[in-house]
């Protein structure tokens, strides 16, 4: 069965630099959710998309944005990176029954 | 507002022993309860679920899960472990009922060392 996808796995970038992380969801899923883990923490819930707009916002930093595209794609979008920017990234999505998948994440490492 | 709390941050267990992982949540509202395993360098993989019905859950890999309205918990229990299930466990909440589109709201996680 096709799974939610990430891209890229790894990412490493230079503070004050940005970076895209891409999520593609399973296919049918109308809703994708954005979660952050930093290390040896829980994750925590950035953002999510419903039909293409925002149904809900949470620990989001003003420097991030995010959107989800008509084929209901997702893209993070994150600027000036910080050294407390370095965490796992994932992406959910659902399809209307409350059980969120989760991609496999990227792992950001800002230098 | 939801909360989770994983009583346990760390369980060491020797193969084959019994486990339980404690989970407490805080709500107002009707939840829904997960259980979520993360093995190192990997997502996230869902155990099992409580929606409605069954207090008694039962999920992959020989885990189940009772959901307790009065005592606000939701215990993760396996009979009898394996080296494999070495990992990392999050308890979970989201709103219900929803449109499809809620948060979950996940625990601070246990870690789960199961030794030969």
């Amino acid at each position: 069965a096709a799974g939610v996808i990430q891209s890229p796995r790894h990412l490493i970038k230079e503070k004050r630099e940005t970076a895209t992380l891409k999520c593609y969801p399973i296919p049918r899923h109308d809703t994708v959710y954005w979660y952050q883990q930093g290390p040896g923490q829980d994750p925590q819930f950035l953002i999510s998309f419903y039909e293409k707009m925002q149904s809900d916002k949470g620990s989001i930093p003003d420097r991030f944005s995010a959107q989800q595209f008509s084929d209901y794609h997702s893209e993070l979008n994150m600027s000036s990176l910080e050294l407390g920017d370095s965490a796992l990234y994932f992406c959910a999505s659902s399809s209307g029954l409350n059980e969120q998948f989760f991609g496999p994440g990227t792992r950001l490492t800002v230098l | 507002a939801q909360s989770v709390t994983q009583l346990d941050s760390q369980v060491p267990v020797f193969e084959e022993a019994p486990v339980e992982l404690r989970c407490n949540y805080s709500s107002s509202v009707s939840v829904y309860l997960f259980w979520y395993v993360q093995y190192p360098n990997q997502g996230l993989q869902l155990l099992l679920k409580y929606l409605s019905g069954s207090t008694l859950v039962k999920g992959i890999n020989g885990f189940e899960a009772e959901f307790n309205k009065s005592q606000t918990s939701f215990h993760l229990r396996k009979p009898s472990v394996h080296i494999s299930d070495t990992a990392e466990y999050f308890c979970a909440v989201s709103l219900a009922p929803s449109g499809g589109y809620n948060k979950l709201i996940f625990g601070a996680g246990t870690r789960l060392a199961v030794h030969p």
